[in-house]
């Protein structure tokens, strides 16, 4: 079993809708949480961190449940520019760093 | 500004060569990883390091070794490159366990 499971998507939307990727993982000791984003051949840059209370940029709100494992980013009124590779990220206590496979996003006029 | 290198964007090596790729970070940062990335798999974790001379095996070490002699270069060889091992390689930094991790640009390897 992957220690990170996402969603594997592709999840094609319209201009200003709402859309919501979810993300499991296995290892109860994990640390840290993060959501990525890759466009087309580049390399990954991180869209935000992921707190126990939840938390918010702009229209990205990302929420973490460590009792059930898993976190989630909410997307409202999608953009045309939010189309793009999101990944999850998961730090763990012994230094590693593990991704979910990614979920392609694609928004359409 | 923040800066991770990666030696080289393509390379192209025949089957059984010996294959380097470096990475350096300017940083300072802790720890360091390798990954590789297909179409379909997200990135797999293959070697990481966490402090000079020190390397744990991530979940696809095989073929695949590394070097991490000073804190700011970390190589990953290919000890006898094989097709499969065709792939995008990105390397990565960290400072520590809870902050974001800094890519270099990629290295598109092709085995032939």
């Amino acid at each position: 079993r992957k220690e990170v499971e996402q969603d594997p998507g592709p999840f094609n939307v319209p201009e200003g809708a709402t859309v919501a990727f979810n993300c499991t993982y296995s290892n109860s000791a994990s640390q840290s949480f993060f959501w990525y984003r890759q466009d087309c051949r580049k390399e990954p840059k991180l869209l935000m961190s992921v707190y126990s209370s939840g938390n918010e940029d702009g229209r990205f709100t990302a929420q973490l449940n460590r009792a059930s494992q898993y976190i989630s980013l909410l997307i409202r009124d999608s953009k045309l520019s939010d189309s793009a590779t999101y990944l999850c990220v998961v730090k763990g206590n012994n230094n590693d760093m593990r991704f979910g496979a990614g979920t392609r996003l694609t928004v359409k006029p | 500004d923040v800066k991770v290198t990666q030696s080289s964007r393509y390379l192209v090596k025949r089957t059984g060569e010996k294959v380097f790729l470096e990475c350096v970070q300017d940083m300072d940062h802790e720890n360091m990883f390798w990954y590789r990335q297909d179409p379909g798999l997200g990135l797999r974790l293959i070697y990481f390091s966490y402090d000079v001379k020190m390397k744990e095996k991530g979940d696809i070490p095989e073929g695949y070794s590394v070097s991490r002699e000073k804190k700011e270069r970390f190589s990953l060889i290919l000890e006898s490159a094989s097709t499969n091992q065709t792939s995008m390689y990105l390397c990565a930094s960290t400072r520590d366990r809870v902050t974001e991790a800094f890519f270099g640009q990629g290295t598109r390897l092709t085995v032939v």
